[in-house]
């Protein structure tokens, strides 16, 4: 079965930066683009980015864009979020996702448990 | 960006009733619009995708509807473990965004 497992999350400053990992099992990882929402405490869903398949092709909400990266490494079933210049409202739950349909980015069908950011100045 | 509206924020509903929570778009998705599950200290479940057609094993008391803007997630005779929050998506374009969430919560 499909298993996704956020890791790297923690308490840090404003400013500063933290890399959050995704490692992947149960489905063919290179066919599947990958996402990362995230939750503020108390509040709803935001979609954060989403990568591509094969990694070529990258988008972001705006609040982040120029300050997270998303990348994947398919040899390893892991995706990535670089995330410099953390700001108290990036605060929250990330979780990683796996989009529906292969080949596409769309929906998410399959999420990982999530992993806690706190930025605190 | 795409805006998306759910209504009503809380829905008070006794067990064994009917529900039907709204989605509204703030321009045609067409029919790219999922519906998710949360419940507290869990991540969302997939419910909904193409705004009608069910995730596996979802159960038969839950359906979609709808197209362009206007939306409705119906779960017709509510089981306690219905008792969630649930969001509307679009995917239709960049970026995707969710609704505020509708808290179903037993009356």
């Amino acid at each position: 079965q499909v298993q996704l497992v956020e890791s790297g999350g923690g308490v840090v400053q404003t400013g500063s930066s933290l890399r959050l990992s995704c490692a992947a099992s149960g489905f063919s990882f290179n066919t599947y683009g990958m996402h990362w929402v995230r939750q503020a405490p108390g509040k709803g869903l935001e979609w954060v980015a989403c990568i591509s398949y094969e990694g070529s092709n990258k988008k972001y909400v705006d609040s982040v864009q120029g300050r997270f990266t998303i990348s994947r490494d398919n040899s390893k079933k892991t995706v990535y979020l670089q995330m410099n210049s953390l700001r108290g409202e990036d605060t929250g739950v990330y979780y990683c996702a796996k989009n529906g349909p292969p080949y596409s980015g769309t929906y998410q069908d399959n999420w990982g448990q999530g992993t806690q950011v706190t930025v605190s100045s | 960006e795409i805006v998306m509206t759910q209504s009503p924020a809380t829905l008070s509903v006794s067990p064994g009733e009917g529900a039907t929570l709204s989605c509204r778009a703030s321009q045609s998705v067409s029919s790219n619009l999922a519906w998710y599950q949360q419940k507290p200290g869990q991540a969302p479940r997939l419910l909904i995708f193409d705004a009608s057609t069910g995730a596996t094993d979802l159960p038969a008391r839950f359906s979609g509807s709808g197209s362009g803007t206007e939306f409705t997630l119906t779960i017709s005779s509510l089981q306690s473990e219905d008792f969630a929050v649930y969001y509307c998506q679009h995917y239709y374009n960049w970026p995707i965004t969710f609704g505020h969430g509708t808290r179903l919560e037993i009356k």
